[in-house]
């Protein structure tokens, strides 16, 4: 599986939009990008995931470019609770083992 | 929404018990999963399965091994706890395979003395 690279820290302003992003420069046609957090000691929680397209639900929007090298997490109007550590996983996807490799991610603080 | 449930949220153990570790998910997922958490080495998979009495060794299986009698129960069983078994342990489960939306329990805390 390909390889991601994120910065190791953020902040974000309470009510703005916070753009997480993530450098998968090697990354195959058929492998997708993943989004998890985890919040102080809490189990990760699956965000968003996409392969080409934009994607947008409940909780965020992706943003994959169209070489496909790099992706931006998009939370819309953060709040205090999205502080958390943010990975972005890139995987085959399709029938393989569940082998998500969780990097170090990146650890946004959102400020008041 | 789909729960998953790890009997314990702290434990402490002395070295060269046995320990078991139990997670249980009330969605009807087929696979299941076992990681550990630890500083600087972020989540590291132990073992998986994908179908009740199935079992597959992920990147850390050594001084583990694991049971799946029941498709909702997934449990984690270290033979002689060491200390360097000290960590967070965390089940996951997923729909099917493929599907890599994983829904995780909130952890174990596990501290070997």
């Amino acid at each position: 599986d390909a390889k991601t690279t994120q910065p190791p820290s953020m902040d974000c302003a309470e009510g703005r939009a916070a753009n997480l992003p993530c450098n998968h420069s090697t990354i195959s046609g058929n492998e997708y990008v993943y989004w998890y957090r985890q919040i102080h000691s809490q189990g990760p929680q699956y965000i968003i995931h996409g392969l080409k397209n934009n994607e947008t639900n409940e909780m965020a929007s992706l943003i994959i470019t169209e070489d496909r090298k790099s992706s931006t997490l998009i939370l819309p109007h953060a709040t205090l609770r999205d502080t958390a550590v943010y990975y972005c996983i890139v995987r085959v996807g399709g029938g393989s083992q569940g082998n998500l490799i969780f990097g170090k991610g990146t650890k946004l603080s959102v400020k008041p | 929404d789909v729960k998953v449930t790890q009997s314990s949220r702290y434990l402490v153990k002395r070295t060269g018990e046995k320990v078991f570790l139990e997670c249980v998910q009330d969605m009807d997922h087929e696979n299941m999963f076992w990681y550990r958490q630890d500083p600087g080495l972020g989540l590291r998979l132990i073992y998986f399965s994908y179908d009740v009495k199935m079992k597959e060794k992920g990147d850390i299986p050594e001084g583990y091994s694991v049971s799946r009698e029941k498709k909702e129960r997934f449990s984690l069983i270290l033979e002689s706890a060491s200390t360097n078994q000290t960590s967070m342990y965390l089940c996951a489960s997923s729909f099917d395979r493929g599907r890599e939306k994983l829904f995780f329990g909130s952890g174990t805390q596990l501290s070997v003395l």
